[in-house]
């Protein structure tokens, strides 16, 4: 059966610290890794990921796939009150159409 | 730039009833799908559509309807509710399965 977990489920940490948030997947004729960021409403595309160890970055943001560890981490630098929100993460399968998404990782970020 | 538009946003229902639920994107999208979120669950997949015409199932599609006739809307519809579907429902969409989705807002449907 295919799945994503993801870790930590929850996380609270202070302004300017940084974090790192894991995803590891077990999914059939893996395509794709793909990171989303949920606050109030509606979840919002960050990365997508297809190659082993090749970082995509944007601004303090950062990811990277590790095909041989089937697994993924979203790293925020100096995180602000504003990355408060859950860190959704999703497996692509070739073939199927389907996305398999993780539980998500509450991070709330104090002032 | 609408994007993904769900309607309603928030909907009580009774058990035993039916009701649809509306999602529409203007960016011509090939794929769309629906999810249900539920705490601690995460996303999960109910149906899912390719193009106009061609529709899927997807991990939970018991108690739901699909239709795709245009390639602008993608119903979803509820049968008979019942409770275990008090849920938050979102639509995507994107131009082709392989490319990361957009999202609606959501619905928040609650069945009593």
């Amino acid at each position: 059966e295919d799945k994503v977990v993801q870790s930590p489920l929850s996380l609270v940490v202070h302004e300017g610290d940084t974090v790192t948030l894991n995803c590891s997947y077990e999914v059939t004729n893996f395509r794709s890794l793909l990171w989303y960021k949920q606050e109030k409403k509606a979840p919002t595309f960050l990365f997508m990921l297809t190659s082993s160890g090749i970082e995509k970055k944007s601004g303090r943001l950062s990811s990277i796939l590790d095909k041989k560890e089937l697994s993924s981490i979203l790293n925020i630098t100096a995180t602000q009150t504003g990355d408060s929100a859950i860190y959704l993460c999703a497996g692509d399968t070739s073939g199927t159409y389907k996305y398999i998404f993780g539980t998500g990782t509450r991070l709330k970020v104090l002032a | 730039n609408a994007g993904v538009t769900q309607t309603p946003k928030f909907q009580v229902l009774k058990t035993g009833q039916s009701m649809t639920l509306q999602c529409a994107q203007d960016m011509n999208h090939e794929y769309m799908s629906w999810y249900r979120q539920d705490p601690g669950m995460g996303l999960r997949l109910i149906h899912y559509s390719v193009g106009a015409g061609i529709t899927d199932q997807g991990e939970v599609p018991n108690g739901y309807n699909v239709s795709r006739s245009t390639t602008e809307d993608f119903p979803l519809r509820l049968l008979s509710a019942a409770p275990s579907q008090t849920s938050v429902y979102f639509c995507a969409s994107s131009r082709r399965s392989s490319q990361p989705q957009h999202f609606g807002d959501g619905t928040r449907l609650s069945i009593l």
